[in-house]
C-alpha cells in the first residue's frame, strides 16, 4: 500500500494565485516525520521542510505554509501568491521511527505549473 | 561547500551490460542513501549506508543490484546484466548522521538501457 498519497498529479495556476498541494500519509508508527521536497526542471531534489509527528503547529516560511493535521493524516502545502519560479514537481515524503531512520517514502509528486 | 555529486550524469547501455554509478556525498556526512526514480514517480528507496556498512538494503529489487561504500565516503551502485526495466534516474542522498535529518540529494544519474 502507498504510504504517501498525492492525489493531484498536475496543477496549473496563474501567477499570484494561491495554490495548495495535498498530501495524505499512512503509518502505524506513533513517531514519524513528514517532509516536502521540490524538484525543479533541473532535477535536483530540494528540501523544504521536516515536521515530526508530535508537532502539529502550522508553519509559515515566506510565501510557503504547511498544515499538519494528524486527525486526517494530512500534511498539506500552500504557496501564497505563486510565481513562475515555483513551477516544479513537489514531493511529500514520510519517514517512520520503526523502519530505517531516514528512509524516505515518497508520494508520486504533484507537477505545479505557474503561468505568467 | 560542494553538494552531493553523481557521475556520470547520463549513462546509455545495452541490455545485458554491467554499469557502475558513482556518488560523492557531502564531506563529513556519514549517512548515504540510494533511491531510484522512474518517470512520473517519486523516488524509491534502494539502500542505506551508515559509514561503510549497508545498514538496510531491503529496497534493492534483486541480486543484480549491489552497492558498496568501502571507505565510508564515495559509494558505487553496481548493476549487472542490465534490463530495460532498470532505466530510471538513480539518486544519491547524504545526511550528516543517521536519523531523520535533512537529506541532501545529488543531481542523479539517468540510466537508459536499450
Amino acid at each position: 500500500a502507498q504510504k504517501v498519497t498525492q492525489a493531484q498529479t498536475e496543477i496549473s495556476v496563474v501567477e499570484k494565485e494561491d495554490v495548495t498541494l495535498d498530501c495524505v500519509y499512512e503509518t502505524r508508527d506513533t513517531t514519524y516525520y513528514l517532509f516536502w521536497y521540490k524538484q525543479p526542471p533541473s532535477g535536483e531534489l530540494v528540501f523544504l521542510i521536516r515536521r515530526n509527528s508530535f508537532d502539529e503547529q502550522n508553519e509559515i516560511s515566506g510565501r510557503y505554509s504547511w498544515n499538519f493535521q494528524k486527525s486526517t493524516s494530512s500534511f498539506n502545502f500552500t504557496i501564497t501568491a505563486s510565481q513562475v519560479v515555483d513551477s516544479a514537481v513537489y514531493f511529500c515524503a514520510l519517514s517512520e521511527r520503526g523502519s530505517t531512520l531516514g528512509r524516505l517514502y515518497f508520494g508520486r509528486g504533484t507537477q505545479l505549473t505557474v503561468w505568467p | 561547500g560542494a553538494g552531493v555529486s553523481q557521475t556520470p550524469s547520463n549513462k546509455v547501455t545495452e541490455k545485458g551490460k554491467y554499469v557502475e554509478l558513482r556518488c560523492d556525498p557531502i564531506s563529513g556526512h556519514t549517512a548515504l542513501y540510494w533511491y531510484r526514480q522512474s518517470l512520473g514517480q517519486g523516488p524509491e528507496f534502494l539502500i542505506y549506508f551508515q559509514g561503510t556498512g549497508a545498514a538496510d538494503d531491503s529496497g534493492l529489487p534483486n541480486d543484480r543490484f549491489f552497492a558498496v561504500r568501502p571507505e565510508g565516503s564515495v559509494s558505487t551502485l553496481k548493476i549487472q546484466r542490465t534490463e530495460r526495466g532498470d532505466s530510471a534516474v538513480y539518486l544519491c542522498a547524504s545526511s550528516l548522521t543517521q536519523g531523520v535529518n535533512e537529506q541532501f540529494f545529488g543531481p542523479g544519474t539517468r540510466l537508459t538501457v536499450l
